[in-house]
């Protein structure tokens, strides 16, 4: 069974649009976060929840908004969407503690046009 | 500032041939280090985690090393096969209170194996 899901893998809409991307883990982590990865190839964080809350904000335009329905699901919705916004985005995972492995999703690929 | 910058960027070796990937940081107070493995088009996964307190771990043909004095880690891959062909990214966890911390995320190094 996949650990961390994300649907869709790929996801190709014009500028403007507003999408969702959707995540679910079934390990039973309290915790869940939002990565970009850009053409570069860097990882970068976006927001974490921790049992629904949000812990990290980075500085993400106020079109990127999560939502956590509950503990295995964490939503990203992208509203107005820009070129700029074409990347690899990351669902993962982990405990909440330093230590704790961070398990990761396939990834959704996104094109905007 | 906390930091984390990996050496080389790109690499490529023969199959077969052993390599060292490196990785210097900047971050205080250090909680940990982790090297993460990432395959073309698909998320990163963790290949092993060190604390301050070890200087060397291994994951089969993977051996992770640290020196937090001098702060740095190296990554070295013995008898590479083709499948180690893949970006391989070094975290670093700074404490930030209790249970509280931050993940600073190295660029990588991308590594390609030849047959």
């Amino acid at each position: 069974d996949t650990a961390v899901s994300q649907t869709p893998k790929y996801l190709v809409t014009q500028m403007g649009n507003d999408k969702s991307i959707k995540c679910e883990q079934n390990l039973g982590h309290d915790t869940m976060y939002w990565y970009k990865q850009d053409s570069k190839k860097f990882l970068k964080i976006m927001f974490s929840y921790n049992n629904k809350e949000l812990i990290i904000n980075e500085t993400v335009p106020n079109r990127f908004s999560p939502k956590s329905p509950d503990k295995a699901h964490l939503n990203l919705h992208i509203n107005s969407l820009e070129l700029g916004d074409s990347a690899v985005y990351f669902c993962a995972s982990s405990q909440m503690t330093s230590s704790g492995t961070q398990y990761f999703g396939p990834g959704t690929r996104l094109l905007v046009l | 500032k906390n930091q984390v910058e990996q050496s080389p960027q790109s690499l490529i070796i023969l199959e077969g041939k052993n390599c060292t990937l490196q990785c210097n940081y900047t971050v205080s107070p250090f909680s940990n280090l982790r090297w993460y493995k990432q395959d073309t088009g698909r998320g990163p996964v963790s290949l092993t985690i060190m604390t301050f307190s070890e200087n060397t771990k291994s994951n089969g043909r993977y051996t992770a090393t640290l020196d937090a004095d001098t702060k740095q880690s190296s990554l070295h891959i013995t008898a590479s096969q083709l499948s180690d062909s893949a970006s391989y990214i070094c975290v670093v966890s700074a404490l930030r209170g209790h249970s509280n911390y931050q993940l600073i995320w190295g660029a990588g190094t991308k590594l390609i194996i030849k047959p």
